[in-house]
């Protein structure tokens, strides 16, 4: 079936790098966008950053620029998040989902995230 | 960046009453506009995406309606699987802000 399942989280000392991964099944990942989204503990969801299918465009939230690196390797149907100098705020579970383009009528077009994993927990404490 | 606004942050709501939730944007996003639930400690769940349209599975009670910079989503005759949080998210940018929520709870 199609599944997202996220891997790579852990307690992490601020300044620290860690390297989030997604591996996707059960449908054709070398065609979609993928996208990962977190949420600190009791908050909401906030958007973190989105690379296009073929990894020729990424996107960041103004919160992680210059700190995280989205990458993907379509042979291995893996989407993978680089954060370097983590930071207390960092602290949070770490979604990863598909972006799928839905068609309403002709030549309209809609994304949305249809698919989600389970998350991985990433903690930052000295 | 587009910012989200949701109101209100939370309700209480008794099962069989209608609820509506509304979310604002900082500009004009036509209708890309996409609703969320989550519920406690699990995975969030597209439940409406064009600003109306349902996800496949989701019942006929939730309605998503607006464009441009307002939306709701209104619960019909709320049940008790309903209970959690909405979310609202753009998805006129790359950037795919979303609202800060809005918590459904037991009155």
């Amino acid at each position: 079936q199609v599944q997202l399942v996220e891997s790579g989280g852990g307690v992490v000392q601020p300044g620290k790098s860690l390297r989030l991964s997604c591996e996707a099944s059960g449908f054709s990942f070398r065609s979609y966008d993928m996208q990962w989204v977190r949420q600190a503990p009791g908050k909401g969801l906030e958007w973190v950053s989105v690379i296009h299918y073929d990894g020729s465009l990424q996107y960041y939230a103004e919160s992680v620029t210059g700190r995280f690196i989205i990458s993907r390797d379509n042979a291995k149907n893996t989407v993978y998040l680089q954060i370097n100098n983590l930071r207390a705020e960092d602290t949070g579970v770490y979604f990863c989902a598909r972006d799928r383009r839905f068609q309403t009528l002709p030549n309209y077009y809609y994304n949305a995230m249809d698919v989600w994993g389970r998350g991985t927990t990433v903690i930052v404490s000295s | 960046d587009i910012q989200m606004t949701q109101s209100p942050s939370s309700l209480s709501a008794s099962v069989g009453d209608r609820v509506t939730i509304t979310c604002r944007a900082s500009q004009d996003i036509r209708k890309l506009l996409n609703w969320y639930q989550q519920k406690p400690g699990k995975v969030p769940q597209l439940l409406i995406y064009a600003a109306s349209t349902l996800q496949s599975g989701v019942p006929p009670r939730f309605i998503g309606s607006g464009s441009g910079t307002e939306f709701t989503l209104t619960i019909n005759s709320l049940e008790s699987d309903d209970f959690g949080t909405y979310y609202c998210q753009q998805a006129y940018s790359p950037l795919r802000s979303f609202g800060g929520g809005t918590k459904v709870d037991l009155k």
